[in-house]
C-alpha cells in the first residue's frame, strides 16, 4: 500500500530563518506531488505540482520553492520566512492521469 | 475571486440526520470535482467524486450531486454519524487531472448525538 510521510508534524521559525518540509511518498512511482497550505480560517491552497523529477510548476508567486530531487520526494524550502508565511502546509500525491489526491498528515508553522 | 465557495462556514445537524454541504463554482471549465473530509491537525482524505459527464454518484451513506446548469454540488450524508464531524472541503478541477486543483474554504460539519 502506498503512504505518504511528511516532517517535521511542527515547526517554529523566527522571522528571516530558512525553511525546509520534506515528503516522501511510499509504495507508488513517478507519481504527481502537490505542495498546499491551509492558512487560518481558509481552505487548501496549491501552491506547487510536480509531474516529474526536476519538474516544477508553481501556482502562486510566493516567498517559497520547491524542489524534487527524487522520484517520490518532495521539498518545500524558503531562505528567509515571513510571518505570513505561518500555516499548515500539507504534501499530497496522486497517480498518474488520476484526479485523486492523498494527503499527508501535514505540518504546522508558526513564524514568530 | 474565489473560483470555488462554500457560503455556510459551519453546519450543525443532529445525529441519524441527512446533512446536506453544498459547493457553487464559477469556472464553466471545471470537469470534475471532490469532496474530501479533514479532521484537525491531519491531512485531507478523499470521500467521493463526480465527474460532469454525470449528475449522481453514491457510495455508501454518501452522494454527490451535480447542478452543471447552476454550476452547483452538494454533498449528502445520510444517516449522520458523531464520527462524520470534521471539515468538508469540496475541490474542483479542469480536465487535467488535478494539477490545478482549486479547492473551497471549507465547511465545518457538527454531528449532534
Amino acid at each position: 500500500s502506498q503512504t505518504i510521510h511528511q516532517w517535521p508534524a511542527t515547526l517554529v521559525q523566527p522571522v528571516g530563518s530558512p525553511l525546509s518540509l520534506e515528503c516522501t511518498v511510499e509504495g507508488t512511482s513517478n507519481p504527481n506531488l502537490y505542495w498546499y497550505r491551509q492558512a487560518a480560517g481558509r481552505g487548501l491552497q496549491l501552491l506547487f505540482y510536480s509531474v516529474g523529477i526536476g519538474q516544477i510548476s508553481s501556482e502562486v508567486p510566493q516567498n517559497l520553492s520547491a524542489s524534487r530531487p527524487q522520484d517520490r520526494q518532495f521539498i518545500l524550502s524558503s531562505k528567509k520566512l515571513l510571518l505570513s508565511d505561518s500555516g499548515f502546509y500539507l504534501c499530497a500525491w496522486s497517480r498518474q492521469n488520476s484526479y485523486e489526491q492523498y494527503f499527508g498528515p501535514g505540518t504546522r508553522l508558526t513564524v514568530t | 475571486d474565489q473560483q470555488v465557495k462554500q457560503n455556510s462556514p459551519s453546519l450543525s445537524v443532529q445525529e441519524g440526520r441527512i446533512s446536506i454541504l453544498n459547493c457553487d463554482y464559477t469556472n464553466s471549465m471545471f470537469d470534475y470535482f471532490l469532496w474530501y473530509k479533514k479532521y484537525p491537525a491531519e491531512g485531507p482524505t478523499f470521500l467521493i467524486s463526480i465527474s460532469s459527464i454525470k449528475d449522481k454518484n453514491e457510495d455508501g451513506r454518501f452522494t454527490v450531486f451535480l447542478n452543471k446548469s447552476a454550476k452547483h454540488l452538494s454533498l449528502h450524508i445520510v444517516p449522520s454519524q458523531p464520527g462524520d464531524s470534521a471539515v468538508y472541503f469540496c475541490a474542483a478541477s479542469p480536465d487535467n487531472y488535478g494539477q490545478n486543483f482549486v479547492f473551497g474554504p471549507g465547511t465545518r460539519l457538527s454531528v449532534l448525538p
